[in-house]
């Protein structure tokens, strides 16, 4: 099975504080996204990589970055928090080059148990 | 990616089969079906996924519809644990492209 391991589970936070959110896969998956989920919203893609030291913005990077260094491993920065990061960050990967059966297109994203931030 | 329509929330009976409608009337040819379930405070869960065939695995069943404008997702034996948010999603599956998660259908399994 796929694991997808999230560093914390609840974080809480002061505003202005730098924070790190780890994101680690076991599967050897090329790709890696980072979402945030909230109520009303839906998950909002922040960030997604298609290999190591790439990275491209998806629709609501303001305020993070990211970095990819090892191909397990994906990592959302906030560089600043504000109280609007108040929020569940999911990371999900994607895309197993061994799996001859499947395509690159049609694999599906899986995705960790999420870390709560609070920021206050 | 095609907008889908799911009902807000359903009930089903523990051990009877749920079934979970979703509408995409606007699907297009080159966009796949996915059911992916969100069990409150974890992340999403994926289900199965398919493009025009029906689909079964261990978790459940995807029944497409021939004009591809709906789908039902099949749980056969609905469990306690089955409790959860399910997210019909559709989307052309290209590298990078995020999944648009609405809503979802609310299942409640009773005892």
């Amino acid at each position: 099975d796929v694991k997808v391991t999230q560093s914390s589970r609840y974080l809480v936070k002061r505003t202005g504080e730098k924070v790190f959110l780890e994101c680690v896969q076991d599967m050897d998956h090329e790709n890696m996204f980072w979402y945030r989920q909230d109520p009303g919203l839906g998950l909002r893609l922040i960030y997604f990589s298609y290999d190591v030291k790439m990275k491209e913005k998806g629709d609501i990077p303001e305020g993070y970055s990211v970095s990819r260094e090892k191909k397990e491993r994906f990592s959302l920065i906030l560089e600043s928090t504000s109280t609007n990061q108040t929020s569940m960050y999911l990371c999900a990967s994607s895309f197993d080059r061994r799996k001859k059966e499947t395509s690159l297109s049609n694999q599906p994203q899986h995705f960790g148990d999420g870390t709560r931030l609070s920021i206050l | 990616d095609a907008k889908t329509t799911q009902p807000p929330s359903m009930d089903c009976a523990e051990g009877r089969a749920a079934n979970l409608p979703c509408n995409h009337s606007t699907i297009s040819g080159n966009e796949y079906v996915y059911w992916y379930r969100q069990i409150h405070s974890q992340g999403p869960q994926y289900i199965i996924h398919g493009l025009k065939n029906n689909e079964t695995n261990e978790m459940a069943s995807l029944i497409i519809t021939e004009d591809r404008k709906s789908s039902t997702l099949i749980l056969p034996h609905a469990t306690l644990r089955d409790t959860a948010v399910y997210y019909c999603i559709v989307r052309v599956a290209l590298t990078g492209n995020q999944f648009y998660f609405g809503t979802g259908t609310s299942l409640t399994v009773i005892p």
